[in-house]
C-alpha cells in the first residue's frame, strides 16, 4: 500500500497567520491527492482535489500544490472556524490511504 | 440535496457479528462507487472498503478482507457492511462516503454522519 505521511502532526497558529501542512506519499501518485478537514464530532469534508482543485464552497483562501510525492495545504489566512484536523489522501490506488492527521489548533 | 445516513452500530462481543446500513439520497446512487471509512477513537481514517455502481469491482482493506463484506442494493439506495469476527481493534466509527469524480480525479464526499461500533466484552 502507498504510505501517505504528514507534517507536522500538530500545528499551533493564530488568526490571520498563513499555514502550511505537508504531505509526502511513499511513491508517486501524480496528482491524485486530496485534503480533508475534519471538526471534532463530525464527519471529515474536503476541500482540495486532484492536489490543486479547490471543492466548490470552500474559501478561496485554501489552496493545494505539489505533484509526484510532495504536496502542500495552504491556508493564506487563518480564520476561526479553520481550526481542525486536516488528512491527506492517495487516490492513485484504490487502495485508498490517508495521512494520520495535522492537527491545527489556535495559538 | 445529496445524503448518507449510517445505521446499525452499537456494542457487540469480540467474535461477533454486525451489519451496517447507509441510506442514500438525492443522487442517482446507482451511479456512484461507494465506500466505507473508519476511525478509532481519537485516531486517523481508515478506508475499509469499496463497492462500484454495479457491484462488479469490490475491494477491501487487508485489515478487514476475508472477515467483513461490503455490498449494495440500488433499488433501495442503500449500502452494506457485514461485519464478522469482530475485534477490538475494529472499534471505530463507521462513515459511509460517496466517491466523486472528475476526470481521473477521485475523492470522498460526501460523507454521511457515522455510525459507532464498540467491540468489547
Amino acid at each position: 500500500d502507498i504510505q501517505m505521511t504528514q507534517s507536522p502532526s500538530s500545528l499551533s497558529a493564530s488568526v490571520g497567520d498563513r499555514v502550511t501542512i505537508t504531505c509526502r506519499a511513499s511513491q508517486t501518485i501524480n496528482t491524485y491527492l486530496n485534503w480533508y478537514q475534519q471538526k471534532p464530532g463530525k464527519a471529515p469534508k474536503v476541500v482540495i482535489y486532484g492536489a490543486t482543485s479547490l471543492q466548490s464552497g470552500v474559501p478561496s483562501r485554501f489552496s493545494g500544490s505539489g505533484s509526484g510525492t510532495d504536496f502542500t495545504l495552504t491556508i493564506s489566512s487563518l480564520q476561526p472556524e479553520d481550526f481542525a484536523t486536516y488528512y491527506c489522501q492517495q487516490s492513485y490506488s484504490t487502495s485508498y490511504t490517508f495521512g494520520q492527521g495535522t492537527n491545527l489548533e489556535i495559538k | 440535496e445529496v445524503q448518507l445516513v449510517e445505521s446499525g452500530g452499537g456494542l457487540v462481543q469480540p467474535g461477533g457479528s454486525l451489519r451496517l446500513s447507509c441510506a442514500a439520497s438525492g443522487f442517482t446512487f446507482s451511479s456512484y462507487n461507494m465506500n466505507w471509512v473508519r476511525q478509532a477513537p481519537g485516531k486517523g481514517l481508515e478506508w475499509v472498503s469499496s463497492i462500484s455502481g454495479g457491484s462488479r469491482t469490490i475491494k477491501y482493506a487487508d485489515s478487514v478482507k476475508g472477515r467483513f463484506t461490503i455490498s449494495r442494493d440500488n433499488a433501495k439506495n442503500s449500502l452494506y457492511l457485514q461485519m464478522n469476527s469482530l475485534r477490538a481493534e475494529d472499534t471505530a466509527v463507521y462513515y459511509c462516503a460517496r466517491l466523486g469524480s472528475s476526470g481521473y480525479d477521485n475523492w470522498f464526499d460526501p460523507w454521511g454522519q457515522g455510525t459507532l461500533v464498540t467491540v468489547s466484552s
